[in-house]
C-alpha cells in the first residue's frame, strides 16, 4: 500500500504563513487530496488534485506538488485554522490517507 | 444543501454481522459515487468501500474485501454498507462520503456513525 507520512503538529502564529508537507511513499502523480478535519466534525475538502481549490474554501489555501512530494501552504494563518489537516492519495489501489498533521495557533 | 446522514451503527459482538445506512439528499444520488470511509478511536481514516453510479461495481481494500459489501438504492437515495464477520480492529466510526466529480476523493461526508465490536 502506498504509505502517506505527515508531521505530527505544527504551532503558528496567526498571521504566518504554514506549509503541511505529505510524502508519498511511491509516486502519485497529481492524485493527492487534502483535508481538514475540527473536532467532532467530519472532514472537509479542501484541495484536489494537488492544486485545485475546492469551491467554497478561501483562496488562503493552495496545494502544490507532484508525484511524491506534496504541500498544503496556509497564507495567512487565522485562528479558526485549527483544526487535524489529512492528505490521502487517489493514484494506486487501495486509496490511502496520511495520519494527519494537527495545527495549532500560538 | 448536501447532507449524508448515516444510522444504524452500534456494538457487536466478533464474529457477528452488522448493516447500516446513509440517507443522501440536497443533489442527485444516482450521479455521483459514493463511499464508506472509517476513522478509528485517536486513528487515522481508512476507505473501506466504494460504489458505482448503477450500483453494477464495487470497490473494497483487502482488509475488508469478502467481508463488507456496499450497496445502494437510488431510488430512496441510501447508501448501505454490510459487515460480515466482524472484528474489534473494525471499531470506528463509518462515515458516508460523497466522491469527487474528477477523481476518487471525496467532496461531502456524513458525521458518521460508531461500531464498536467487543464481546
Amino acid at each position: 500500500d502506498t504509505v502517506l507520512t505527515q508531521s505530527p503538529a505544527l504551532a503558528v502564529s496567526p498571521g504566518e504563513r504554514v506549509t503541511i508537507s505529505c510524502r508519498a511513499s511511491e509516486s502519485v502523480s497529481t492524485g493527492m487530496h487534502w483535508y481538514q478535519q475540527k473536532p467532532g466534525q467530519q472532514p472537509k475538502l479542501l484541495i484536489y488534485g494537488a492544486s485545485s481549490l475546492q469551491s467554497g474554501v478561501p483562496a488562503r489555501f493552495s496545494g502544490s506538488g507532484s508525484g511524491t512530494d506534496f504541500t498544503l501552504t496556509i497564507d495567512p494563518v487565522e485562528a479558526d485554522d485549527t483544526a487535524t489537516y489529512f492528505c490521502q492519495q487517489s493514484w494506486n489501489d487501495p486509496y490511502t490517507f496520511g495520519a494527519g498533521t494537527k495545527l495549532e495557533l500560538k | 444543501e448536501v447532507q449524508l446522514v448515516e444510522s444504524g451503527g452500534g456494538l457487536v459482538q466478533p464474529g457477528r454481522s452488522l448493516k447500516f445506512s446513509c440517507a443522501a439528499s440536497g443533489f442527485t444520488f444516482s450521479n455521483y459515487y459514493m463511499a464508506w470511509v472509517r476513522q478509528a478511536p485517536k486513528k487515522g481514516l481508512e476507505w473501506v468501500a466504494t460504489i458505482s453510479t448503477s450500483g453494477s461495481r464495487s470497490y473494497y481494500p483487502d482488509s475488508v474485501k469478502g467481508r463488507f459489501t456496499i450497496s445502494r438504492d437510488n431510488a430512496k437515495s441510501s447508501l448501505y454498507l454490510q459487515m460480515n464477520s466482524l472484528k474489534s480492529e473494525d471499531t470506528a466510526t463509518y462515515s458516508c462520503a460523497r466522491h469527487g466529480i474528477y477523481g476518487w476523493y471525496f467532496d461531502f461526508w456524513g458525521p458518521g456513525t460508531m461500531v464498536t465490536v467487543s464481546s
